[in-house]
């Protein structure tokens, strides 16, 4: 059980173009749902936490209309890349929570690349 | 920084040997979790530890922690070549009236187990 998926595992775009990343729990139900970003070899940074049904809470230093993040229903949210540029690549993983419980369960991570 | 800094940054074992790994953080907590990361891939929920335990086994895992110090360390037993990845702890912050369930992760140890 505690299954969370991402998609793409992979992506490569352009500068300039936008690009989204779905995280969806699989087999619970997800209140809260996590968004990190990492570099090689360096730890994960939070970037967002998102709330079903309501707008999301970023951490300081993370610009929140380049990094859009949705979660319209209780197994689906969304992070879009606004405007990409090289320096937004990045290995960008996704957590969920259940309820109100403190472990998280982790996505598989999505590797972006932009030329 | 609310992260966490682990210590060693890498470390280098025999299979069969003990492998030892701290975790040092600046605020206070309500818990604190490590995790594992084989490379490039997502994370994997390892042990959770409260603010009032101070020490929690699972298998081959033990657990400390002292608030006192604001430190933590991770022990594995008998360890097998399949132990090697990168290990994080994560500390999720004590937040007054508040269930967001943020963690913030340290730099990781890169735990290698040779054959």
């Amino acid at each position: 059980g505690a299954v969370v998926s991402q998609h793409p595992s992979r992506v490569i775009c352009k500068s300039g173009t936008s690009v989204k990343i779905e995280c969806r729990s699989l087999d619970f139900q997800a209140t809260t749902m996590f968004w990190y970003r990492q570099f090689p070899k360096q730890s994960l940074m939070l970037m967002a936490t998102s709330n079903e049904g309501s707008k999301a809470t970023y951490e300081q230093g993370v610009e929140k209309d380049k990094f859009l993040i949705n979660h319209a229903s209780l197994t689906l949210s969304t992070l879009t890349v606004t405007s990409a540029h090289p320096e937004d690549s990045s290995f960008y993983i996704c957590s969920a929570r259940a309820g109100l419980a403190d472990e998280q369960y982790f996505g598989p991570g999505t590797r972006l690349t932009v030329t | 920084s609310q992260q966490g800094e682990e210590d060693p940054q890498a470390l280098s074992i025999q299979e069969g040997e003990n492998a030892t790994m701290n975790c040092s953080y600046k605020t206070s907590i309500n818990n604190l979790q490590w995790y594992r990361q084989n490379s490039g891939r997502g994370l994997v929920h390892l042990i959770l530890i409260r603010s009032n335990e101070r020490e929690k086994h699972s298998g081959r895992l033990r657990v400390t922690l002292d608030t006192s110090k604001k430190s933590s360390s991770l022990l594995i037993t008998a360890s097998r070549a399949a132990d090697t990845a990168s290990y994080f702890c994560a500390t999720g912050p004590l937040d007054r009236g508040s269930t967001l369930g943020r963690l913030y992760f340290g730099r990781g140890t890169q735990l290698t187990v040779w054959p």
